[in-house]
Parts: C-alpha cells; structure tokens; sequence
C-alpha cells in the first residue's frame, strides 16, 4: 500500500532554515518524480518544488526560487525540502506527492508537515 | 490567487447532485485533457477521484463524474452522502515547467 510521510514540520523565526522530509513506502519510489505542494492558511495550494525520479531535473516556483532545494535518496527512498532563509508568507502545511506520468497528476499525498514562520 | 478558479463553497442535500466548476486557460485546463480531482478531508492525505477529465481510479464511486468543456473542467456528484463533505480541488497538467498546477478548493457542505 502506497505511502507517503512528511516529517520535520515546525515553528522557525523568519530568515532561519528547516529541513522536511518525506518517507515513501509501498511503492519503487526510484521510479517516479515527486512534487512538494503546501497550502497556506485560507489559501489554495501551490505547487513548491518538483524533483525527476532520478534527482536529474528540478523545477521551484519563483516564490521560493533561490531559497528552497529539494533533494532525494533513492536508496533510502526519502524526498527532502530544505528551506533557508525562511520568510512568513512560507507559513503553511507543506504536502509530498508522488507524480503519475499514467495519470499526469499526483496519485498520491501524504498527510503534511506543518511550518510555521514567526518570531 | 490559484491559478485554477474554483467557488469558494457548494451545498446540497443527501441525495441531490452538485457540480464544481474548475477554470483555467488554453495553457491548461483547455489544451490538455489532464484534469485531475481531489478529495480532500481535513488532517487526511488528498485523494485522487477523477484523472484525465473523467477517469475515476479503482475503489472510486461512480457517483464521482468529470468533463470539460472549453476551459472549463467540472466534477458532479450524484447521490449526494453526508460522508461526501470535504474539500475538493482541481489540478491540471501545464505547459510550464512546475507541470501541475492547482485550484483553491471548494468546500462541499452536505446539508
């Protein structure tokens, strides 16, 4: 059964750094790319970060270009997001997915982390 | 501001259909037919309902519907359950690099 867990959420002062991950389970985690979408309170979601099944392209909204950096270890099948120079308007619950190329949508999310930035 | 629009909420009674709307532009919703629907409950992971416009996934409802015209991409439910309310988003594929793109959500009371 295919799963995917966020972890490493929190509360953090503006400009620090936080590093979240997400654990998959259930599936060949090598073989699909994987999207970080957050949504912010009373907000729709935003795509954050995609990262190519083997890690060799990466795309970042402009809002977090140069801030954020997402990474992945097949071996351990575990996807990261790290988050420097953090700002309030980073506030948000912060999801995984797994990218269907079937389907052209993520099929599967997990439960998210939440970040909070505030000092 | 999504870049897919959805209404802001919906309502119906047990029993009766609601459709969702979901617009987007020819740069999406209107020159793919990847449209995607998500269930999604509070502290739950999403769920995918509809893929493809009107796919459903194995173990999805088929009081679960998708279509589209134009721009426009639209989920129905018929048969309306009270376990049926939650929040529900749109995501299509784009031409852009980010590859998917989302609505804001609409928020299903079953009354």
């Amino acid at each position: 059964q295919e799963q995917l867990v966020e972890s490493g959420g929190g509360v953090v002062q503006p400009g620090r750094s936080l590093r979240l991950s997400c654990a998959a389970s259930g599936f060949t985690f090598s073989s699909y790319g994987m999207h970080w979408v957050r949504q912010a309170p009373g907000k729709g979601l935003e795509g954050v970060a995609v990262i190519w099944y083997d890690g060799s392209k990466k795309y970042y909204a402009d809002s977090v270009k140069g801030r954020f950096t997402t990474s992945r270890d097949n071996s351990k099948n575990t996807l990261y997001l790290q988050m420097n120079s953090l700002r309030a308007e980073d506030t948000a619950l912060y999801y995984c997915g797994r990218y269907s190329g079937t389907y052209r949508a993520i099929d599967y999310w997990g439960q998210g982390t939440l970040v909070t930035v505030s000092s | 501001q999504s870049a897919l629009t959805q209404p802001a909420s919906v309502s119906g009674s047990p029993g009766q259909s609601i459709t969702i709307s979901c617009t987007g532009t020819s740069s999406d919703v209107g020159g793919y037919n990847y449209v995607s629907w998500y269930q999604h409950h509070p502290g739950k992971a999403p769920k995918l309902m509809i893929y493809e416009v009107s796919n459903r996934p194995s173990g999805v409802s088929n009081r679960f519907s998708g279509s589209k015209s134009g721009n426009t991409a639209s989920l129905t439910i018929s048969g309306l359950q009270a376990e049926d309310e939650a929040d529900y988003f749109c995501s299509s594929y784009t031409s852009s690099t980010s590859e998917v793109i989302f609505g804001g959500g609409t928020k299903l009371t079953v009354l």
